[in-house]
């Protein structure tokens, strides 16, 4: 079936520091991916998303880039705080049918 | 942003008993709700589509049966889990389609499930 993969699992950084996280989507059918942090106990939180007919977005610290071509999007978070310290989800699908398939997510710890 | 608001957010049962999770959008309508499961770091599985006004649509593999799901107004869906068995036990997360183009889900705060 679909799937989306995402990597890494876990991911330390210095406060101040850049993290990356990066997924790769199946179905080439996918033409939205957003990206949700998860704080312990909550429900996911929308913090950026993409269309397929962008190759890159940014809102402030938080940037995302897709590569439709290759089936790969990633997340960018620029000078981290420990605020940011959560679980990462991306997902794939399509907007119209608000149907995703999520990433299995990354740990980040953001170091003070 | 939009406001879904899940209830309860936690919860623990006896095994045999039904347990029924609210979702509600509480500044907007929500034709469509979702309902997932999470298990203990892991991903978002997502359990059934619930429409306003007709039945829900599950995804293979999900009892229907099992998982109850009502959607009887453009406000509030509810997810009840029937004869709870300690495999039942997982975090429940619903989310809601807002209807606006550049927000398109919000999620519940979701509801811890254990079954003793």
């Amino acid at each position: 079936g679909e799937n989306v993969e995402q990597h890494p699992s876990t991911l330390s950084v210095q406060e101040g520091d850049s993290a990356v996280i990066k997924c790769t989507y199946s179905d080439s059918a996918s033409n939205y991916f957003p990206w949700y942090k998860q704080e312990l106990g909550k429900g996911p939180q929308l913090i950026i998303d993409i269309r397929s007919n962008v190759g890159e977005k940014k809102d402030q610290r938080i940037a995302v880039t897709l590569n439709k071509t290759a089936k790969h999007f990633s997340l960018h978070i620029t000078e981290t705080q420990p605020e940011d310290s959560a679980v990462y989800f991306c997902a794939a699908g399509d907007s119209g049918t608000y149907k995703y398939i999520f990433g299995t997510g990354t740990r980040l710890k953001v170091l003070a | 942003g939009a406001v879904v608001s899940q209830h309860p957010s936690r919860v623990i049962c006896k095994s045999g008993t039904s347990v029924k999770i609210e979702c509600r959008s509480l500044d907007f309508q929500a034709t469509t709700m979702f309902w997932y499961r999470q298990f203990p770091k892991q991903s978002l599985m997502l359990m059934a589509t619930s429409n306003e006004g007709s039945k829900a649509t599950y995804e293979q593999g999900v009892e229907k049966d099992k998982f109850l799901i009502n959607h009887a107004s453009l406000t509030l869906s509810t997810l009840t889990v029937t004869s709870a068995h300690p495999e039942d036990s997982s975090f429940y997360i619903c989310s809601a389609d807002t209807g606006i183009s550049n927000e398109k889900l919000f999620f519940g705060s979701g509801t811890q499930l254990s079954v003793l």
